[in-house]
């Protein structure tokens, strides 16, 4: 069975700092995705990564996938409050598992 | 219709009773899961269709639980004689998927909160 690891589950941060969420999977997959999920909210589609190398932006976070390590990671630039949220990375391998979530948050 | 759509939003049952969640993919989806939230916590794989394939049923808990998708759209996810332990967020999510095609990207609804007391 796929198991998707996150670390760390929880973070806490200061505004304008940097830091990376981790995501390991255990079986070969080339089909990433991370998620937003606010409180009292649903999913949200953040980034598709789907080969080796895949980078992807957008504003303050950057995600990548290196299919080889099995390893995603969820970088953040210079955190804002607006970030505060938790974030899933999930993995298709014939069906789609989740991580156990990071929640993520940003002090002033 | 426009994104997946869950039904009810909230549900609150008492224990004993059997309950029925319904969620409407998106139209042209032909796969379609329900996974399970329970407070504060991530998210629990329960059962997954792909198509006319015989569903992955791995994920779920006991055999209180049953899911059904007719005509490959719609699915009622069933729960008979709920316990307390039941309650949680319930969420269903659906994606596009055709032979050679990559992007598996699930999109979700709203859930359904369910409540046992």
């Amino acid at each position: 069975e796929l198991k998707v690891e996150q670390n760390p589950l929880f973070l806490s941060m200061q505004e304008g700092k940097n830091y990376t969420i981790y995501c390991n999977y255990s079986t070969t997959s080339d089909r990433l995705y991370w998620y937003r999920q606010d409180p009292g909210k649903s999913l949200e589609s953040l980034f598709v990564l789907l080969s080796n190398g895949a980078v992807k932006q957008e504003g303050r976070l950057m995600a990548s996938l290196d299919t080889k390590a099995r390893l995603s990671t969820l970088h953040i630039t210079a955190a804002v409050h607006d970030l505060s949220a938790t974030y899933f990375c999930a993995v298709d391998g014939n069906d789609m598992r989740f991580g156990a979530g990071t929640r993520l948050t940003v002090k002033p | 219709g426009a994104g997946v759509s869950q039904s009810p939003s909230n549900k609150v049952t008492e224990k004993g009773k059997d309950v029925e969640l319904r969620c409407d993919p998106i139209s042209g989806h032909t796969a379609l899961y329900w996974y399970r939230q329970s407070l504060g916590q991530g998210l629990e794989f329960l059962i997954y269709f792909q198509g006319n394939s015989a569903p992955d049923k791995s994920g779920l808990p006991s055999d209180r639980f049953s899911a059904e998708r007719t005509g490959g759209s719609v699915s009622t996810l069933t729960i008979q004689r709920t316990q307390q332990e039941d309650s949680a967020v319930y969420l269903c999510a659906s994606s596009l998927y055709r032979r050679g095609w990559v992007n598996t990207e699930a999109f979700f609804g709203q859930g359904t909160r369910l409540t046992v007391v």
